[in-house]
């Protein structure tokens, strides 16, 4: 069974600050996912990563398949990056098969 | 190009009743996965289709159940409703399922609320 942990629970920034957060997950995996769900449920789909690092304008994602670690940052955080930010993993050959933590609640105050 | 839409967007049902939820994958995507995200459990994997078959299940009870049609859209229907069935359930669609690399984004719908009173 694979066990998907994210760290921090909640999280509170300043404007402005760079933030990161963390996944570790137990088992090999096919790919890791970064995903972001604002209030009102919708959630988008940040990464997919099964190597190295990605960039999406403020937002980077690396992932160490050696340790299983995973790491969110987000550069020049903004009120607008407030959300929940969820790490899943796909295993067993189907990215359809995720499974997913806890997620990070980030608020970020002007 | 519109995207992954869900049906309805907002439901209350009563214990004991059966509920059908509907998912339409963005066009030319012919995988669609399931999702329940409750308070307690977080984002759940219910199941996954690609072409009309079910590819993968998750943990559920049988009260759960799926299909997909010809043209990829998709239903989801739970029988005999629990009060613990209440939840956001969310589907999501990816272009093509690719076993054993899990290299496709997935789409994520608006998801349906479900509320058993």
């Amino acid at each position: 069974k694979n066990e998907v942990e994210q760290s921090p629970q909640n999280l509170t920034a300043q404007e402005g600050e760079f933030i990161t957060i963390n996944c570790s997950y137990s088992v090999g995996i096919s790919a890791l996912h970064w995903l972001q769900q604002h209030p009102g449920g919708g959630i988008v789909s940040l990464f997919m990563l099964s190597s190295g690092k990605k960039k999406h304008g403020r937002l980077i994602a690396t992932i160490n398949i050696q340790e299983k670690h995973s790491s969110l940052h987000i550069t020049a955080s903004h009120p607008r990056d407030s959300a929940v930010y969820i790490c899943a993993v796909s295993w067993g050959g189907s990215q359809g098969n995720l499974i997913f933590g806890k997620g990070t609640k980030l608020s970020v105050k002007p | 190009k519109a995207g992954v839409t869900q049906t309805p967007r907002y439901l209350i049902k009563t214990r004991g009743q059966q509920v059908t939820l509907s998912c339409s994958p963005i066009s030319g995507h012919r995988s669609v996965s399931w999702y329940q995200q409750t308070p307690g459990q977080g984002l759940q994997f219910l199941f996954e289709y690609f072409s009309e078959t079910q590819r993968n299940k998750g943990n559920f009870p049988g009260r759960f159940s799926g299909r997909q049609f010809s043209n990829s859209r998709s239903e989801m229907n739970v029988s005999t409703l629990e009060l613990g069935d209440s939840a956001l359930y969310l589907c999501a669609s990816s272009l093509v399922y690719l076993a054993g690399s899990g290299t496709d984004t997935q789409y994520f719908g608006p998801g349906t609320r479900l509320t058993v009173l």
